[in-house]
């Protein structure tokens, strides 16, 4: 079974600040690994995702995450946030075989972007 | 490409009226789609997985009898409320997943907010 934590529920940045959500995973095989934005009132978003290769994904928006095997945690990362980045992020995880898998999700961090 | 398209946006229902869902997968053909709910300020919590021409299959917890799941063809999974009760009141959202895996990844719709009265 796999399982995501995300370490903080609310993260407070001012606007041009960097900005990293931290992530961490626990499954007992391999995995690939999501990162998602909510908006209000809508759904999900695919910002980024590691499925293999280079460990430092780039996704839209600015953002970049760099999964790390020996840590099991994908933190996602912006050098610069915008207003509009205020949102809610998902970290999400699947097993790497067996097709059609399920996603698990962490619990969500509020980003929250102000002036 | 692949995009997912879910209707009603929110529905307002009576306690003990059933509601529809749809999910709709505009560009893509999805053998399997799956249904999430999410609380308010909560994560999304997997309800069932939907695969085309057979049987839903039921996360724990989850009343197959009350949450009713068609995936009558390749592009339109429905959920099905039934005996709808304040408590069932819920962001729903559904995802698809493309038959072709040239590019391996979920696509969500816009979700779907229940309120029952």
């Amino acid at each position: 079974a796999q399982s995501v934590t995300q370490l903080d529920s609310q993260v407070p940045v001012f606007e041009e600040a960097p900005v990293e959500l931290r992530c961490n995973y626990s499954s007992s095989v391999s995995v690939y690994l999501f990162w998602y934005v909510q908006y209000p009132n809508q759904g999900l978003q695919l910002l980024l995702k590691y499925l293999s290769g280079s460990t430092l994904v780039k996704g839209i928006n600015g953002f970049e995450a760099e999964f790390n095997k020996s840590q099991t945690s994908f933190h996602l990362r912006k050098p610069s946030v915008h207003i509009s980045d205020t949102a809610e992020y998902f970290c999400a995880v699947s097993p790497s075989t067996g097709g059609y898998n399920k996603l698990i999700f962490g619990a969500g961090t509020r980003l929250a972007v102000h002036p | 490409g692949a995009v997912v398209s879910q209707h009603p946006s929110w529905v307002i229902c009576k306690s003990g009226t059933s509601v529809k869902i749809e999910c709709r997968s505009l560009d893509f053909q999805a053998t399997t789609m799956f249904w999430y709910r999410q609380f308010p300020k909560q994560s999304l919590m997997l309800m069932a997985t939907s695969n085309e021409g057979s049987k839903a299959t039921y996360e724990q917890g989850v009343e197959k009898d009350k949450f009713l799941i068609n995936h009558a063809s390749l592009t339109l999974s429905t959920l099905t409320v039934t005996s709808a009760h304040p408590e069932d009141s819920s962001f729903y959202i559904c995802s698809a997943f493309p038959l072709r895996l040239t590019n391996y990844g979920y696509t969500f719709g816009s979700g779907t907010r229940l309120t029952v009265v």
